[in-house]
């Protein structure tokens, strides 16, 4: 798999648009984005994810560059409870038999929202 | 179940003893993995099991280490002699399909050897 690059850490005002950067240059043409964070204490939670086009859900949005090499994980309106460490992570998926391939955790980014 | 659950919550064992993690996978999820995140820590992949194929067991830090699932159902993780290096909480996390093969995580098993 890829590997990613993300910024240690982050503060963000709650309230406003919190915005995680994610470098992946060295990502493949099967690979997707996908995100997920981890609240203290608990396990790790799935975000989004993507492969080219920009995706929206009810928790975030996932913008990738037209080259695919970086991406930005957009929280519109972050509370204090969206203070986690957020992962990037790529992965190819294959189709075939129905298989699910392991996803490889890097350190992520420590994003603090404070009142 | 609604999620993965697994059990115990907590476990404290003394240095040598065996110890048994459980993991209830999403019923239906055919993938199922292990992983270890010790304090401070990222997560450390151990092992990963597909329906009834073979599994990958790369991730397994020694042969202390073992663990078993029969068809898409319950899985266990054994840890025989433990060390106190092996404290840490474990997650396991199941995915299919249907969940665009997005991980659900439990809540882990946070174990203590002293």
């Amino acid at each position: 798999d890829a590997k990613t690059t993300q910024p240690t850490s982050m503060d963000c005002a709650e309230g406003r648009a919190a915005n995680l950067p994610c470098n992946h240059s060295t990502i493949s043409g099967n690979e997707y984005v996908y995100w997920y964070r981890q609240i203290h204490s608990q396990g790790p939670q799935y975000i989004i994810h993507g492969l080219k086009n920009n995706e929206t859900n009810e928790m975030a949005s996932l913008i990738i560059t037209e080259d695919r090499k970086s991406s930005t994980l957009i929280l519109p309106h972050a509370t204090l409870r969206d203070t986690a460490v957020y992962y990037c992570i790529v992965r190819a998926l294959k189709n075939s038999g129905g298989s699910n391939y392991k996803l490889t955790f890097g350190k992520g980014t420590l994003l603090t929202v404070n009142p | 179940g609604a999620g993965v659950s697994q059990s115990p919550s907590n476990k404290v064992t003394e240095k040598g003893k065996d110890v048994e993690l459980r993991c209830d996978p999403i019923s239906g999820h055919t993938a199922l993995y292990w992983y270890r995140q010790r304090l401070g820590q990222g997560l450390e992949f151990l092992i990963y099991f597909q329906g009834n194929s073979a599994p990958d067991k790369s991730g397994l830090p020694s042969d202390r280490f073992s663990a078993e699932r029969t068809g898409e159902s319950v899985s266990t993780l054994t840890i025989q002699r433990t060390q106190q290096e092996d404290s840490a909480v474990y997650l396991c996390a199941s995915s299919s399909r249907r969940s665009n093969y997005g991980y659900t995580f439990g809540s882990g098993t946070r174990l203590t050897v002293v």
